[in-house]
Formats: C-alpha cells, sequence, structure tokens
C-alpha cells in the first residue's frame, strides 16, 4: 500500500541523548516535512526538503536536523540541544502545495523525555 | 506572518445536528486551504482541498467555503455522527511550499 511509514510510534530519550526519528514514504513524493505538535498548539513546522540532498529550516528548527539521501526518507534526529523534545512528530509528504497537491501524513511518533 | 484561527476550540453536539466549523486566515495571499480531520494520537488525514480561485467544496456531507477576501473559511458537517467526532484542523498553503496551520476544533458528536 502506498503512504508514509514513521518508526517507532514509541521513543524515549534520556538527557543529553541524541535520538532519530524515521520516515519513509512510497508516493513518489518530491517534497518531505516534519511537524512537532504540542497540546494547543497546532501543528509547527521544523524542517521540510523539496528535493533530494536539499532541506530548509523551518520555524523551530534549533535543536533538530535532518538528511534527504533518498527522495524516500527523511529522518530526524531530535539532539541534546532541543531542551523540551516532548512532543507528536508528524512526518509528511507533497507534490508542489502551491499547485493543489494534498499533503499526506504519516501516523506520528510520541516522544518522551525521561 | 500569516496566522490562522479556529474558534471554536471544542464544540459538543447531539447527534444529527448540523453544524459549522470555523476557520480565519490573516494573509489572503493563499494558493488554497485545507480541511484536515486528526482521531486522537494519530497522523492528519486531507478531508477537503479548496484552491484560492474557487469558493466551495463538497464530500459527502461535508461542505468547505471560502472567502479568501475576508480571510475566511467554513466547515460544514451535516447530520453528525458519533464517528465524526475528532479534532479537524484547516491549513492553508502561503509562500512556496509551506502550510500553515490553525490549532483545531475538537468535535464530540454525542449519541
Amino acid at each position: 500500500d502506498g503512504g508514509i511509514t514513521q518508526s517507532p510510534k514509541y521513543l524515549f530519550r534520556k538527557e543529553g541523548q541524541n535520538v532519530t526519528l524515521s520516515c519513509e514514504q512510497n508516493l513518489n513524493h518530491d517534497a518531505m516535512y516534519w511537524y512537532r505538535q504540542d497540546p494547543g498548539q497546532g501543528l509547527r513546522l521544523i524542517y521540510y526538503s523539496q528535493i533530494v540532498n536539499d532541506f530548509q529550516k523551518g520555524d523551530i528548527a534549533e535543536g533538530y536536523s535532518v538528511s534527504r539521501e533518498k527522495k524516500e526518507s527523511f529522518p530526524l534526529t531530535v539532539t541534546s540541544a532541543q531542551k523540551n523534545p516532548t512532543a507528536f512528530y508528524l512526518c509528511a509528504s507533497s507534490m508542489s502545495l502551491s499547485s493543489g497537491n494534498t499533503i499526506y501524513f504519516g501516523e506520528g511518533s510520541w516522544l518522551t523525555v525521561v | 506572518k500569516q496566522e490562522v484561527t479556529q474558534i471554536p476550540a471544542a464544540l459538543s453536539v447531539p447527534e444529527g445536528e448540523n453544524l459549522v466549523l470555523n476557520c480565519s486566515f490573516t494573509d489572503s495571499a493563499i494558493y488554497n486551504l485545507q480541511w484536515f480531520r486528526q482521531d486522537p494520537g494519530k497522523g492528519l488525514t486531507s478531508l477537503l482541498l479548496i484552491q484560492s480561485s474557487q469558493r466551495e467544496q463538497t464530500s459527502g456531507r461535508l461542505n468547505a467555503s471560502l472567502d479568501k477576501s475576508s480571510g475566511r473559511s467554513t466547515l460544514y458537517i451535516a447530520a453528525s455522527q458519533p464517528g465524526d467526532s475528532a479534532t479537524y484542523l484547516c491549513a492553508v498553503t502561503h509562500g512556496a511550499n509551506n502550510l500553515f496551520f490553525g490549532t483545531g476544533t475538537r468535535l464530540t458528536v454525542i449519541p
């Protein structure tokens, strides 16, 4: 089935530890995105990539890093520099949004600091 | 910067009632507007997409309207059912390839 797969669903991070969230899509979409969702705050853009080997910072990129080595993969690393990482993380992909294409989301990953 | 607001934040209605969810945005220079549904602990599912040149879109019991000049959109749900209970988010495409989301309306349909 076509879609976006995020893993793991639940992840626990210790203080000072880096963790990586996986996102894979088989929709042949050019653009991929990472959003963070906190209660009552909607979705905020962390990073996005419109093409392989290129990505741009979103509104809250500090403490996060990404790579886009393959079209279908866009992993997100939450570094120890991110002081409040506990949140729900959503990966998404699309063709050009300005051309009226729909964005598709994965099922999300819960990250908790312990 | 584009800001998207949704009112109300939460809404409870009895089954069978028609209801309207509201979305407003500050910058009318948008490409399109989308309505999404999110179930607890899940990702978002796109319900309707309205291009900036369109006034409304319909899918089954859902109808979304767009008034770009006034920065407003509404999502109308007819004959609500308990299965409609979820959070509904609107988002506008503003700029090259970016979505701006509202904070959502949490809908509960009471059987």
